[in-house]
This record gives structure tokens, C-alpha cells and sequence, in this order.
């Protein structure tokens, strides 16, 4: 198996752009999480997916973030329009669906974003 | 506040020696995780300790939760090169796995 894959690797853009970040999980897990990870803040889980459905997407920052799982092998997470704040690695986690959310995840390698 | 915080923050060690880390959390969990990231890396799943369980041991891992006070440590043994990383302990419960800000270890050659 490949593991959660994540497209880009690295994405710079200008403040204003719009911001796609792709995710496949690993096949047969049917939950997949997205995090974002600076510094200042460490990791935050900004919403998860069950079955497709969001669950609980209270980590969302604000309505410039979005996220959507269209069937169970792909997800994005789109910033529209993007800022500098935005900037920070974002990662995409999948799990397999006993006992979500408490199952051990796997992680992507991560898309590390830059928005100046 | 679910999420788990680690100390020490930063860990400096000798190829050999043992790396202890801890974890506390404020809130009743179901289960404690350990993960660890290498630089520019994702996190990698170590070992995974239920509420009911005192100790678990993987490898050159061994992990403890004490439930009454709220901590966890993680434990790696004759530490090597390789082991230099970021380790995170992540709490599950309140429907969500909460991480902590991560200790990061150094092992010297």
C-alpha cells in the first residue's frame, strides 16, 4: 500500500489566491482527518471525515476553509481566498473505521504551504 | 482541555542512553497515543495505551499511563542516531484524538 498520499508537497502562493490541497487515503479506511501544524500552535485537527460525511468540523478556522470528500478515495481542502496567516504544513490522516476517532492514524507526508 | 502536553519540551541525549518523556492531560480519556516525526515528515504511529492498561512495552519502547494523575511517560531505550525526531503524545476522547505540542529529542553519535 502507499500510504495517505497528499498533493503538492510544497505550494506557494499570493495572498488573495485560492489554495487546493489533495489527499487520498490509504484504501479501505474510511476515515480520514486533516490538520494543520505551525509552531506557534502544534497540531490542530481541523475537520474529519466518517463514511464521506464531515463530522465534526469545528476546527475549521473560519468560512475561508473548506473541505470536501467526494467518495472514498479522494478529499480536499480548499482556502479561498488565502492569507498569510494560512501558512503552515497541512496534513491529511485516514483510519480504518472501528472505533473512530480513537483508532491509531496515518499520516500523509504533508503539503507545506507558503502564502505571501 | 483534552489535549496532551509533553515535557520536557527539548531532550539532548548520548547514543546509549534512555530518552523519558512525559504527557498530562486534563480530561478523562479512552486511550493515550504516542507518534513521532522526523523532520519534513508526517507523524508515525509508535504505540497506543488504553485507559485501563498501567504499562505497554513495543520494542526498545515502553510507555506507562497513570490514569489517577492524568500522565503518561514514554520511555525509549538505548536510544540511537536514528530515534533524533519529535515525539507527540495524542489523547483520545471527547470524540476527537488532541495532540500535544511534541518534545523534540536529539540523539548524539
Amino acid at each position: 500500500d502507499a500510504g495517505v498520499i497528499q498533493s503538492p508537497r510544497h505550494e506557494v502562493t499570493e495572498m488573495g489566491q485560492e489554495v487546493t490541497l489533495r489527499c487520498k487515503p490509504i484504501s479501505g479506511h474510511n476515515s480520514l482527518f486533516w490538520y494543520r501544524q505551525t509552531m506557534m500552535r502544534g497540531l490542530e485537527l481541523l475537520i474529519y471525515f466518517n463514511n464521506n460525511v464531515p463530522i465534526d468540523d469545528s476546527g475549521m478556522p473560519e468560512d475561508r476553509f473548506s473541505a470536501k470528500m467526494p467518495n472514498a478515495s479522494f478529499s480536499t481542502l480548499k482556502i479561498q481566498p488565502s492569507e498569510p496567516r494560512d501558512s503552515a504544513v497541512y496534513f491529511c490522516a485516514s483510519t480504518h473505521p472501528d472505533r473512530v476517532p480513537y483508532n491509531e492514524q496515518f499520516f500523509g507526508p504533508g503539503t507545506r504551504l507558503t502564502v505571501l | 482541555s483534552q489535549q496532551g502536553e509533553e515535557d520536557p519540551q527539548a531532550l539532548s541525549i548520548q547514543e546509549g542512553e534512555n530518552a523519558t518523556m512525559n504527557c498530562s492531560y486534563k480530561t478523562s480519556i479512552n486511550n493515550l497515543q504516542w507518534y513521532r516525526q522526523n523532520s519534513g515528515r508526517g507523524l508515525v504511529h509508535l504505540i497506543l495505551i488504553r485507559s485501563n492498561e498501567r504499562e505497554k512495552h513495543s520494542g526498545r519502547l515502553r510507555v506507562t499511563l497513570d490514569t489517577s494523575k492524568k500522565s503518561s511517560s514514554l520511555l525509549i531505550t538505548a536510544s540511537r542516531a536514528a530515534d533524533t525526531a519529535s515525539y507527540f503524545c495524542a489523547t483520545a476522547g471527547n470524540n476527537r484524538l488532541a495532540f500535544g505540542k511534541g518534545n523534540q529529542v536529539v540523539v548524539i553519535p
